[in-house]
């Protein structure tokens, strides 16, 4: 079974704008990381946030967590179409060295 | 570029066969860890292996089974192939020296069709 759920499932902009994706998960958790995926190719890794941080930018990403509410987001500004991916947040859970990932949401970035 | 190099990238296997998957990890990373990912899902935890030891599985039957060697490259073994294992096998590798976690990268994956 799935522990993260992104929201939404699939996403449609127009290149320029900001593309904004939410996870959310059950247990606690020692960090959590997100992942783009290009069609039927292996995982990219993005951003890794530790539990005791709020908020991580890396170039055009932007990575919130609240652990509070067990929700994170990714933001990415000013997209391209380059961008057109599935993206993964994966959970560590507190004890475990296995990560969960959830469903993905598709973003389509439209030229 | 991760590091993190898979083979075969395609392959086709009959049900009831067997499969081997490799993966080199990336230079230094002590940790590999396997997911299988099905058509429009997310991936899925398999195992992991530490230091050539089984360190964590996920929900998967026996007749999956894996190996680190000692230059911690690895192995995935899948017996009495179904059609349902047809899926992209990831490897990930990481460093284990903290509980706060470590990035893990991903290879490019084996994509397996069972027919």
């Amino acid at each position: 079974s799935q522990q993260g759920e992104e929201d939404p499932q699939a996403l449609s902009i127009q290149e320029g704008e900001n593309a904004t994706m939410n996870c959310s998960y059950k247990t606690s958790i020692n960090n959590l990381q997100w992942y783009r995926q290009n069609s039927g190719r292996g995982l990219v890794h993005l951003i890794l946030i530790r539990s005791n941080e709020r908020e991580k930018h890396s170039g055009r990403l932007r990575v919130t967590l609240d652990t509070s509410k067990k929700s994170s987001s990714l933001l990415i500004t000013a997209s391209r179409a380059a961008d057109t991916a599935s993206y993964f947040c994966a959970t560590g859970p507190s004890g475990t060295y296995k990560y969960i990932f959830g469903t993905g949401t598709r973003l389509k970035v439209l030229a | 570029e991760t590091g993190v190099t898979q083979s075969p990238t395609h392959l086709i296997k009959t049900r009831g066969q067997q499969v081997t998957l490799r993966c080199s990890s990336q230079s230094g990373h002590n940790t590999v860890s396997w997911y299988q990912q099905a058509l429009g899902q997310g991936p899925q935890f398999i195992f992991q292996y530490y230091r050539e030891e089984e360190n964590g599985r996920g929900n998967f039957p026996p007749r999956f089974s894996g190996l680190q060697f000692p230059n911690y490259s690895s192995e995935l073994n899948v017996n009495a192939l179904e059609l349902d294992d047809s899926a992209l096998y990831l490897c990930a590798s990481s460093l284990k020296d903290s509980r706060s976690g470590n990035t893990i990268y991903f290879g490019e994956g084996s994509w397996l069709t069972v027919v």
